[in-house]
């Protein structure tokens, strides 16, 4: 099982703000950065949100990362169904010696 | 535009040794950056691999660590992942990427489409 924990689900109607978190420990989220990835159906993860908050070109600004301590959290502000896919955090872990990716977040939109 | 593709047979026979090969287009592995892998079981989430840095550096996932090896061929620009001893449990959706690690940054930029592997007799 994976060391950073994220809720299995989410939801939101079109144009509202779901947040997504994600948990983990010293060894990992707590002294490295945090990147989000999302996954649409049927396709290849797809980098988000890269070092803590920082969005790659082409990523739509209504998506934002942000962490605290031992946890980060991925907003995604005027939700759109185009947003309906997996979502996961990831990180290095300096314990594991390895690349960690959260249990994954799925996101629908009602 | 970075690309990566990956390749090899969709089946593997239980115990016998998975090989994977990713060619990368519109960037050099030479010029750097390490490359990766990543897997997804059916319905489940991400799990890296390991990774290798264009001068053969590598590094891996501790628990698969005992099974996997990759390399790279900078002359056809790609790397390759086998992973021995497989078994039901390493069915999965094999993605290659470009692992970027600069100072604290590490995360994978650019993926393949992935290619579904089967492990059974």
């Amino acid at each position: 099982q994976s060391v950073l924990t994220q809720p299995p689900s989410a939801s939101g109607t079109p144009g509202q703000r779901v947040t997504i978190s994600c948990s983990g420990s010293s060894s990992n989220i707590g002294s490295n950065t945090v990147n989000w990835y999302q996954q649409l159906p049927g396709t290849a993860p797809k980098l988000l949100i890269y070092s803590n908050n920082q969005r790659p070109s082409g990523v739509p600004d209504r998506f934002s990362g942000s962490k605290s301590g031992t946890s980060a959290s991925l907003a995604i502000s005027g939700l759109q169904s185009e947003d309906e896919a997996e979502y996961y955090c990831a990180t290095w872990d300096d314990s594991l010696n390895g690349y960690v990716f959260g249990t994954g977040t799925k996101v629908t939109v009602l | 535009q970075v690309q990566l593709q990956e390749s090899g047979p969709g089946l593997v026979k239980p115990s016998e040794t998975l090989s994977l090969t990713c060619t990368v287009s519109g960037y050099s592995i030479s010029s750097g950056y390490y490359w990766g892998w990543i897997r997804q079981p059916p319905g489940k989430g991400l799990e890296w691999i390991g990774s290798i840095y264009h001068s053969g550096s590598t590094y891996y996932n501790p628990s698969l660590k005992s099974r996997v090896t990759i390399s790279v061929d900078t002359s056809k620009n790609q790397f390759s992942l086998k992973l021995s001893s497989v078994t039901a449990a390493d069915t999965a959706v094999y993605y290659c990427a470009r692992d970027l690690r600069v100072r604290a940054l590490r995360y994978f930029d650019y993926w393949g489409q992935g290619t579904l592997v089967t492990v059974s007799s």
